[in-house]
């Protein structure tokens, strides 16, 4: 089965400098949501799209950006890198019916950012 | 304010045994409880969830227990292994479009 799919797997980036995160939800899923983990943490939601339009908005800094695409991909911008914003990001899709005996959230497996 | 606690942080269990995770939460607005399996460097992955109009719902050797009244939902892994050894994170959210909200987390070590 076709999971979501998250480039790139790892990015060192220095301080300062711009970084773009790209998640591929599962096909026909609708929501997308993007969150970060820190070491030893839980994940921290930072933003939500549904149908290309943004739904929520969490804990993003305003250096952060993200935006959903007609192909339904999803890119997360991240400008004027710092030293903690080194962390785990994941992406997540979902089909956002409760009656889909396919309802819940499935992650990617995470871009690793370094930022150095 | 951690809107979903989770019990306890770390956990060790003799192969075979029962493992038992606990979390409550606060807003009754909740309506979807999941639990995630997580191993070093990989993405959450969904092992169950419950609606809150069910008290347990049972996959394999995984079985959710939830208490509506008193706001709690546990995760029991039932012989468990020492492949089971990950951090184990419960959730809840609101809608079906709703963010997840994580607990902080259960380290499970399973002892062979």
């Amino acid at each position: 089965a076709a999971g979501v799919i998250q480039s790139p797997r790892h990015l060192i980036k220095e301080k300062r400098e711009t970084a773009t995160l790209k998640c591929y939800p599962i096909p026909r899923h609708d929501t997308v949501y993007w969150y970060q983990q820190g070491p030893g943490q839980d994940p921290q939601f930072l933003i939500s799209f549904y149908e290309k339009m943004q739904s929520d908005k969490g804990s993003i800094p305003d250096r952060f950006s993200a935006q959903q695409f007609s192909d339904y991909h999803s890119e997360l911008n991240m400008s004027s890198l710092e030293l903690g914003d080194s962390a785990l990001y994941f992406c997540a899709s979902s089909l956002g019916f409760y009656s889909s005996p396919n309802y819940g959230y499935t992650f990617g497996s995470g871009t690793r950012l370094t930022v150095v | 304010q951690q809107q979903v606690k989770q019990s306890p942080q770390s956990l060790i269990v003799q192969k075979g045994g029962i493992s038992i995770i606990n979390c409550a939460y606060e807003n009754t607005a909740f309506d979807y409880f999941p639990w995630y399996q997580q191993f070093p460097g990989k993405g959450p992955a969904l092992l169950i969830a419950i609606r809150p109009d069910v008290s347990e719902k049972k996959e394999g050797r995984f079985t959710i227990s939830f208490n509506k009244s008193a706001k709690q939902f546990s995760l029991h892994i039932m012989d468990s292994q020492p492949g089971d050894s990950a951090t184990y994170f419960c959730a809840a959210s609101k809608g079906s479009q709703g963010n997840l909200i994580f607990g902080k987390g259960t380290k499970l070590s399973v002892k062979p």
